[in-house]
């Protein structure tokens, strides 16, 4: 079965440099969710997207942006990195808003900032 | 302010023995709860869900219980295998909230020994 898909799954910069995170969302699945979990820490939801207006902002960095597009992926643009920044990236997607949906998340992107 | 704790950060289970992971929760807020199980470098996956509505729910050798007026929630697993060692998020979800992103507990690691 199709599952949801996020490039790339390691990724190293520099600090100050921009990074952008892909999530390919299940099919038919209209909402994306991003979440951030650092070293040792639980995930933190950061923003999410349904039908490709911005749903819901989270602990979300200033320094961060996000788009979903019209095929329903989403890119989490993040500038000017930070030591702090580097964690795992993770994607969910579910058909509709709300938890209660169910959520499919991602096997995450790596983002480690030098 | 973690709004979802878990106290336990590891727990150790004989395999075929019950393995039992405990959450508690600060918003009253909150009306539906989901567990999930997460591998290294892997997402988390969903793994059970319940609703405020209920007290109880059963799938296969998973069970979920909610104590609404203790704001507890536990995950039983019996009987425990060697493939259920991972980590395991607790999460919960306001459905009436503005923000519809979860907020995760720090995790409990489960070892199954064998």
């Amino acid at each position: 079965a199709a599952g949801v898909i996020q490039s790339p799954r390691h990724l190293i910069k520099e600090k100050r440099e921009t990074a952008t995170l892909k999530c390919y969302p299940i099919p038919r699945h209209d909402t994306v969710y991003w979440y951030q979990q650092g070293p040792g820490q639980d995930p933190q939801f950061l923003i999410s997207f349904y039908e490709k207006m911005q749903s819901d902002k989270g602990s979300i960095p200033d320094r961060f942006s996000a788009q979903q597009f019209s095929d329903y992926h989403s890119e989490l643009n993040m500038s000017s990195l930070e030591l702090g920044d580097s964690a795992l990236y993770f994607c969910a997607s579910s058909p509709g808003e709300g938890a209660n949906y169910g959520y499919t998340f991602g096997s995450g992107t790596r983002l480690t900032v030098v | 302010d973690q709004q979802v704790k878990q106290n336990s950060p590891s727990l150790s289970v004989q395999e075929g023995r019950i393995s039992i992971l405990n959450c508690d929760y600060t918003n009253s807020m909150f009306d539906y709860f989901l567990w999930y199980k997460k591998y290294p470098a892997e997402g988390p996956t969903f793994l059970i869900s319940i609703s405020s509505i209920k007290d109880k729910n059963e799938d296969g050798r998973f069970t979920v219980f909610l104590n609404k007026s203790a704001k507890h929630l536990s995950l039983h697993i019996v009987p425990s295998q060697p493939g259920d060692s991972a980590v395991y998020f607790c999460a919960a979800f306001d459905s009436g909230g503005g923000a519809d992103g979860l907020t995760f507990g720090k995790g409990t690691h489960l070892i199954i020994q064998p």
